[in-house]
């Protein structure tokens, strides 16, 4: 069965340091996406980052950066620089891969960040 | 600019009325739509998986008759909460995949639905 543990349920940090936020998943799948959403109180999701399962290069992207970690089946995301306007909840989330596609996404619980001004 | 149009975005209503959401890719065909339920301060929760021309496979303990999917063009899917109760109330999320299914899911902006 697919599981993902998001193990910080809430995390407060002033703003401008760097916070990283925690994902291990679970999956008997060989090919599979890994993703992380951002959920702003208005509560649309907001897509980050979408990993294929073969590719575990590191992602940067801006202020955020991705470390995919096979081998411990992690998938951590960081904010360097924090600014006020990242407090929201973050979801990690996995689905199988295939063909290709990205099929139904099994979200974690989520960590609620707080940037504290 | 919105790639999946969810309708509408907040519904309050009585006990007992059914409400319609509806899940509307705007410039992609989507085989395959996804419907989820996120309680508050909780995650989101698959509910079904909407097929066009075909019956949606609902995910364990979530009544089909009680929530009904439709999915009748490749740009439209709908779900239907019959007989709405305050345990209902609840984020609805919709999501879809293009035809290619290249590109991520995109999700809808939700609807948010309140049972008095």
């Amino acid at each position: 069965a697919q599981k993902v543990t998001q193990a910080q349920t809430e995390i407060s940090v002033v703003e401008k340091e760097d916070v990283t936020l925690d994902c291990v998943y679970e999956t008997r799948d060989t090919t599979y996406y890994l993703f992380w959403y951002k959920q702003p109180p208005s509560g649309e999701l907001v897509f980050l980052i979408r990993r294929n399962s073969f590719d575990e290069q590191n992602e940067i992207s801006g202020r955020y950066s991705w470390n995919f970690q096979k081998s411990t089946s992690s998938f951590n995301f960081t904010i360097t620089a924090s600014q006020v306007v990242d407090s929201a909840v973050y979801f990690c989330a996995l689905s199988e891969a295939g063909r290709n596609r990205d099929d139904k996404i099994i979200f974690g619980k989520g960590t609620r960040l707080h940037i504290l001004p | 600019g919105a790639v999946v149009s969810q309708h509408p975005s907040r519904v309050i209503c009585k006990s007992g009325t059914s409400v319609k959401i509806e899940c509307r890719s705007l410039d992609f065909q989507a085989t395959t739509m996804f419907w989820y339920r996120q309680f508050p301060k909780q995650s989101l929760m698959l509910m079904a998986t909407s097929n066009e021309g075909s019956k949606a496979t609902y995910e364990q303990g979530v009544e089909k008759d009680k929530f009904l999917i439709n999915h009748a063009s490749l740009t439209l899917s709908t779900l239907t909460v019959t007989s709405a109760h305050p345990e209902d109330s609840s984020f609805y999320i919709c999501s879809a995949r293009d035809t290619s299914g290249y590109q991520p899911q995109h999700f809808g902006d939700g609807t948010r639905l309140s049972i008095l």
